[in-house]
């Protein structure tokens, strides 16, 4: 098993470009997320899926748009990157949400926006 | 959504110490996890906490949940260079429109010198 998988794991990009970071998952797992995580404030969640054809907003997701294209797969679009977006980037799945809610992140991807 | 303050952010210490780390909030949780994290790595589980003052071991890493669920502790017996790394809390929601999502803390960085 995989586990959580996502690419790219570097990219560079300037200001006004778009990119889709893709993240696939083979657990299972119904719940998906997307995080960022910056220096000295942990990992901030950008969006969510509970469910596969669900997707809800988290608390950081200005600037980014998502898709749960199947249960497997939950991609992170960023329309008009900003250099607010440098970032690293990380998926995560559940088997579900509630009360324990255990995630498991893939490796993260590297975002410098110039 | 609720805040969790971690402390200290930053922890460098020689090896066979002990240490602890903080995970505070003024809210209830439902449960609690920890995180280890290394370079250009996600984030790995490491225990989750359920109960109030409910004490858990992992080899030389004994994590605490306070009574009231609102605060928890991580505590490294005789630190080895190989536990260095980013220590992350995270709380999972006990209610309302965030329930079930993770809040973290915004991490310690441990480094263990030889």
């Amino acid at each position: 098993n995989a586990g959580v998988t996502q690419t790219p794991k570097f990219q560079v990009l300037k200001t006004g470009q778009s990119m889709t970071l893709q993240c696939a998952q083979d657990m299972n797992h119904n719940s998906m997320y997307w995080y960022r995580q910056d220096p000295g404030m942990g990992l901030r969640l950008i969006y969510y899926s509970a469910s596969e054809g669900t997707t809800d907003k988290g608390e950081v997701p200005n600037g980014y748009n998502v898709s749960r294209l199947n249960k497997r797969e939950f991609s992170l679009r960023l329309e008009s990157a900003a250099p607010s977006q440098t970032s690293v980037y990380f998926c995560a799945s559940s088997a579900a949400g509630g009360g324990w809610n255990e995630q498991f992140f893939g490796p993260g991807t590297r975002l410098t926006v110039l | 959504t609720q805040l969790l303050e971690q402390s200290p952010q930053f922890l460098s210490i020689q090896e066979g110490e002990n240490l602890t780390v903080y995970c505070n909030s003024s809210s209830v949780f439902s449960s609690l996890q920890w995180y280890r994290q290394e370079p250009g790595e996600g984030p790995v589980l490491l225990v989750t906490v359920v109960t109030g003052g409910e004490v858990k071991k992992l080899k030389r890493l004994t994590f605490q949940f306070g009574d009231a669920r609102k605060d928890s502790s991580l505590h490294i017996t005789a630190a080895q260079p190989g536990d260095t790394g980013l220590y992350l809390c995270a709380a999972v929601n006990a209610g309302g429109t965030s329930y079930g999502k993770l809040t973290f803390g915004q991490g310690t960085i441990l480094t263990v010198h030889p």
